[in-house]
């Protein structure tokens, strides 16, 4: 158990809707970070909140968003969902104390547009 | 821009025989590497790093070895077992604390 969750686990929904994903991270841990695997892709970084900030953007679309709340828990917003969206969604977190950053990965949402 | 890249997406290996997976990489900002597992329905987990300023980590089974004037790390399991099996990311970290990943290698250990 890396101590990072992730609800839900599964989601099926439509095109044109809106989902929001939910990541609480390790206790003390300051940064949350989301990231993307589609079929035949690595993981594909999306965005990095520290502490309620953005800190760093990645390959995210406009129709994307997230933020980080005072809790630390952070939500990855996605609306105007196409087909291509459907992929497995990761949130990792980690104290980001400076040096090597281990990130702990959630289990991910499974993310299936119709 | 995969700065990042895995070349060989599976690999099958006999129990007890050594497993390399490789990884290359572009940025030669990353000030170090990491290498995470991950199994079917889970996220990654942390496997092993190293920095770049070090061309070798152990710990246990598990070895990762860095060329950076080839611009190329690998991973060394020795021996392997059923268990490995599992697929097998390289990731190059700043300290900016972001990881930026390479697509992934199936290992498969046969018994």
């Amino acid at each position: 158990d890396s101590g990072v969750t992730q609800t839900p686990k599964h989601l099926i929904t439509a095109t044109g809707q809106r989902v929001t994903l939910r990541c609480s991270p390790r206790s003390g841990d300051l940064s949350v970070y989301w990231y993307q695997q589609s079929l035949d892709q690595g993981l594909q970084f999306l965005i990095q909140y520290y502490n309620g900030e953005e800190r760093a953007k990645g390959n995210i679309l406009e129709r994307f968003s997230a933020q980080q709340f005072p809790d630390l828990h952070s939500e990855l917003n996605l609306s105007s969902l196409e087909l291509g969206d459907s992929a497995l969604y990761f949130c990792a977190s980690s104290a980001d104390t400076g040096g090597e950053e281990k990130l702990f990965f959630g289990s991910g949402t499974q993310l299936s547009v119709l | 821009d995969q700065q990042v890249k895995q070349n060989s997406p599976s690999l099958s290996v006999q129990e007890g025989r050594i497993s390399i997976l490789n990884c290359d990489y572009t940025n030669s900002m990353f000030d170090y590497f990491l290498w995470y597992k991950k199994y079917p329905a889970e996220g990654p987990t942390f496997l092993i790093s190293i920095s770049s300023i070090k061309d070798k980590n152990e710990d246990g089974r598990f070895t990762v070895f860095l060329n950076k004037s080839a611009k190329h790390l690998s991973l060394h399991i020795v021996p392997s077992q059923p268990g490995d099996s599992a697929v097998y990311f390289c990731a190059g970290g700043t300290s900016y604390g972001k990881l930026t990943f390479g697509q992934g290698t199936i290992l498969t250990v046969h018994p």
